[in-house]
């Protein structure tokens, strides 16, 4: 079944700074990739999402790129506020396997 | 659009008893429904996937008996923890998708309940 492996487990940054957290996966059928932020206690929050004919996508400070070659995709975060701290999860999907493999999960703090 | 809501939000039971969780879609019909378990400081790891009028798949691992599953309509599925013990204490977390998509909906994209919150003494 599909693996997804998530680097870092934590961040931290200053405000202003960029973010970026990795994930890698190992189904090669995986072709939908959402990025999720849940705060304490709280439901995963679809932050942005790229399904596998793309190579990039942008949502203000906010992107996302996904390598199929290589199998990994990554967030990328600019422009960090104290809002965006929380935690960031990872996952793919496949047409055959519909539900959701999630990444380890990176805690991200952000130092104003 | 795409509001799923997940009742209750918190239980606490005693160990031995069971509990129902409702997760319901209210402005979308719901063929898949999936639930999900978190532990604190982890990751979810998916306990099964349900579609509408069959019985849910399982994932390795899962107790079937012990984690029964219901997907009666289009819009409810429930969870049932039986004979709960302090170990199943964890976020219960369902998500709903469309296989239909729709002028809101995404084939593949999943839309998460709030999470109940189970404690079992």
């Amino acid at each position: 079944g599909e693996n997804v492996e998530q680097h870092p487990s934590t961040l931290s940054v200053q405000e202003g700074d960029s973010a970026v957290i990795k994930c890698t996966y190992s189904d090669s059928a995986s072709n939908y990739f959402p990025w999720y932020k849940q705060e304490l206690g709280k439901r995963p929050q679809l932050i942005i999402d790229i399904r596998s004919n793309v190579g990039e996508k942008k949502d203000q400070r906010i992107a996302v790129t996904l390598n199929k070659t290589a199998k990994h995709f990554s967030l990328h975060i600019t422009e960090t506020q104290p809002e965006d701290s929380a935690v960031y999860f990872c996952a793919a999907s496949s047409p055959g396997r519909r539900a959701l493999t999630f990444g380890s999960g990176t805690r991200l703090q952000v130092q104003p | 659009g795409a509001v799923v809501s997940q009742h209750p939000s918190r239980v606490i039971c005693k160990s031995g008893t069971s509990v129902k969780i409702e997760c319901r879609s209210l402005d979308f019909q719901a063929t898949t429904m999936f639930w999900y378990r978190q532990f604190p400081k982890q990751s979810l790891m998916l306990m099964a996937t349900s579609n509408e009028g069959s019985k849910a798949t399982y994932e390795q691992g899962v107790e079937k008996d012990k984690f029964l599953i219901n997907h009666a309509s289009l819009t409810l599925s429930t969870l049932t923890v039986t004979s709960a013990h302090p170990e199943d204490s964890s976020f219960y977390i369902c998500s709903a998708s469309s296989r239909a998509g729709g002028s809101f909906l995404s084939y593949n994209e999943q839309f998460f309940g709030p999470g109940t919150r189970l404690t079992v003494l």
